[in-house]
């Protein structure tokens, strides 16, 4: 059965420092992809990055990041010079592709804190 | 990215009533999705709504609960039916942007609270 395991409810980083986001998947499938959403306490989930199995590239967006590791299933999402409006529920994701659909499957959540 | 728009955006209901909830996409899209996520908790997927035909339910949802409508390829419905606090979550709607890699994008979320 597809899985998204999401191992630290909670995490804090200080100011402008990097902080890295643990995600792993377990999936049958060899085409899928893997999302990362933002959720701020109003609630929206803001997509924040994008990375397909077959992308050789680990995927970049700005100030995050992507770390594909196929081989142990994992998908980290790196945010750089970490800035106080990024504290919030962090969601990893994984879609199969298989079927022709668009579901996805989310990990528990990792609440990010940004400390001054 | 594909503009997705929901109403109301929160509302308190009182058990035992339903509320619907809206959804519209600033484009013409397949699959709309409906996920709940409870207080605490991560998203679930309730149902895939498609245009012509009926909703898909995920296990552990069912259509008297949950009534989707899909008139076109732009707007959905959600239903919550007879509702009690346990149904106090955010809703939210999400579709697939074929123009945008098949990102998948939400609204941003109808917070239902039941008293």
């Amino acid at each position: 059965a597809q899985k998204i395991t999401q191992t630290q409810p909670g995490m804090f980083v200080q100011e402008k420092e990097a902080v890295t986001l643990d995600c792993t998947y377990d999936t049958s499938d060899q085409s899928y992809g893997l999302f990362w959403y933002k959720q701020p306490s109003s609630g929206e989930m803001i997509f924040l990055i994008y990375q397909g199995s077959y992308d050789e590239q680990n995927a970049t967006e700005g100030r995050y990041s992507l770390n594909f590791q196929k081989a142990r299933k994992s998908a980290n999402l790196v945010i750089s010079a970490s800035q106080l409006g990024d504290s919030a529920m962090y969601f990893c994701a994984m879609r199969e592709d298989s079927g022709g659909y668009n579901k996805l499957i989310f990990g528990a959540g990792t609440r990010l804190a940004v400390h001054p | 990215s594909a503009v997705i728009s929901q109403k109301p955006s929160r509302d308190i209901c009182q058990r035992g009533t339903s509320l619907t909830i809206q959804c519209q996409v600033d484009s013409q899209v397949t699959m709309m999705f409906w996920y709940r996520q409870q207080p605490g908790q991560s998203l679930t997927l309730i149902a895939t709504a498609n245009q012509g035909s009926e909703a898909t339910y995920e296990s552990g949802f069912v259509i008297d609960k949950f009534p989707i409508s899909r008139p076109n390829l732009t707007f959905s419905t959600l239903t919550v039916s007879n509702m009690s606090p346990e149904d106090s979550s955010i809703y939210l709607c999400s579709v697939a942007d074929h123009s945008a890699g098949n990102t998948i994008y939400f609204g941003e979320g109808s917070w239902l609270t039941v008293v």
